[in-house]
């Protein structure tokens, strides 16, 4: 199956940007959409098609991509974000796929 | 308002089979493809399946192909999947998910299968 890497774990102080990477092999020519799990909840669409952000998601948080890696950043990161956060994408012949996911840890 | 709820899930034994419901509302079902999506105690997302808007075209992971069949009824605004011959790694939080351009947006808050003897 597609391989979406991510690093297990980020930590950042409150107010400081926090940049979460995915890398892919397809990522040069398919979406990357990213969602934030906060525990015992259902994942949350934040950015989706690399950098699209769904109504009622705050300004902070954007996604980028360049080559096979996919970023999402969230500027002025704040205690409320402190969740599980994963990219998802399809492989070239548009098999779908989720990265294993980063604990981002705001503190 | 998008409502997405899941029903279904049990405690089954190995080799059993099992068939979960998603009621959709808030959204006009039939203009949308759906997904399921598993989630193992403590571990991370796996994508399971995809059906396009009308059923016609559906996908799965390779560790259900063959076991699992999604299926839906546009007329009762409801998704569904049939689980054959379940393993003890099928034991999980299973969602889903409404479509937006390929990838999940709104999802349920899930359904618990337990597969255990």
């Amino acid at each position: 199956s597609y391989e979406l890497t991510q690093p297990p774990s980020v930590s950042v102080s409150p107010g400081q940007t926090a940049r979460i990477t995915c890398s892919g092999d397809a990522l040069p020519k398919k979406y990357p959409y990213w969602y934030q799990q906060k525990s015992g909840q259902a994942p949350v669409l934040v950015i989706y098609e690399d950098s699209k952000r769904p109504s009622g998601i705050p300004e902070r948080f954007s996604g980028s991509s360049s080559g096979t890696m996919a970023t999402l950043t969230i500027s002025g990161a704040q205690v409320e974000d402190e969740a599980d956060y994963y990219c998802y994408s399809t492989d070239s012949s548009g098999n779908p796929s989720f990265g294993g996911g980063t604990k981002l840890t705001v503190l | 308002e998008v409502q997405l709820v899941e029903s279904g899930g049990v405690v089954v034994q190995p080799g059993g089979s099992l068939r979960l419901s998603c009621a959709a509302s808030g959204f006009t079902f039939d203009d949308y493809a759906m997904h399921w999506v598993r989630q193992a105690p403590g571990k991370g997302l796996e994508w399971v399946s995809l059906i396009s808007w009308d059923g016609g075209s559906t996908y799965y992971a390779d560790s259900v192909k063959g076991r699992f069949t999604i299926s839906r009824d546009n007329s009762k605004n409801s998704l569904y999947l049939q689980m054959n011959s379940l393993r003890a790694e099928d034991t999980a939080l299973y969602y889903c998910a409404k479509d937006i351009n390929g990838g999940p947006d709104y999802w349920g808050q899930g359904t618990l299968v337990t597969v255990s003897s």
